[in-house]
């Protein structure tokens, strides 16, 4: 247990509404992520934070940003939000495993934009 | 070429089955190598690392070919529970970057 939380779990909103996404970590972990998983794509890196206020664009950074006020949390925002941004959002941390670095998730949001 | 390949699944087995599962990796200088699970509307976890040296971990064996930029999963005793998606995961780049494949599904019958 990476000591993840997400919020909300489940959301439904409707087209051009704004909507935020919490990630919430306990253990003082430098980096975190946020991901989206679709059907047919897998999971794509949205933005990724390596420092209070240092944030960076992943591969589908698209009508997404993200704040990084204190170590512990980690948002995301969808200032307008669209159908194609149904999904299910993933948080991740970074931590070492067997002398290497890798990942750690949240259990995530399901959001559905009608 | 995709940056990372799996095999298309699903994989049906039977209990007790040994099943394989390959991945691909198009960026030679990829550092770091994992195989991930990921239950049914649950979040992946990590599974193990992947050594050039190949590691066991009880029923799972992992291997890799960096010349042939190849990865492999190896489920000896397959059990009902070893039902899920396996995701086959590289690092490319600093900041832990990581690249996932699209998962093959496996499936373990009675």
């Amino acid at each position: 247990d990476a000591g993840i939380t997400q919020s909300p779990r489940h959301k439904v909103t409707e087209t051009g509404t704004p909507v935020t996404l919490r990630c919430h970590q306990t253990e003082n972990h430098r980096y975190m992520y946020w991901y989206r998983q679709d059907p047919g794509h897998g999971l794509r890196l949205i933005h990724y934070s390596y420092g209070v206020k240092d944030t960076d664009k992943g591969e589908v950074s698209d009508g997404y940003s993200v704040s990084r006020s204190k170590t512990e949390d980690f948002l995301l925002t969808l200032e307008s939000a669209t159908s194609s941004q149904t999904s299910v959002y993933f948080c991740a941390i970074s931590a070492p495993s067997g002398g290497q670095q890798t990942q750690y998730f949240g259990p995530g949001t399901r959001l559905l934009v009608l | 070429r995709k940056e990372v390949e799996q095999d298309p699944g699903p994989f049906n087995v039977p209990e007790g089955a040994t099943v394989a599962f390959n991945c691909t990796y198009s960026n030679s200088a990829s550092q770091s190598f994992f195989w991930y699970r990921q239950d049914c509307r649950k979040e992946p976890k990590l599974l193990m690392s992947v050594y050039s040296s190949g590691n066991e971990d009880g029923r799972f064996t992992a291997q890799l070919n960096r010349a042939s930029q190849y990865i492999s999963l190896l489920i000896r005793d397959s059990k009902l529970s070893d039902s899920a998606t396996y995701l086959c995961v590289v690092v490319n780049s600093g900041y832990s970057t990581l690249t996932f494949g699209k998962g093959t599904m496996l499936l373990v019958s009675p």
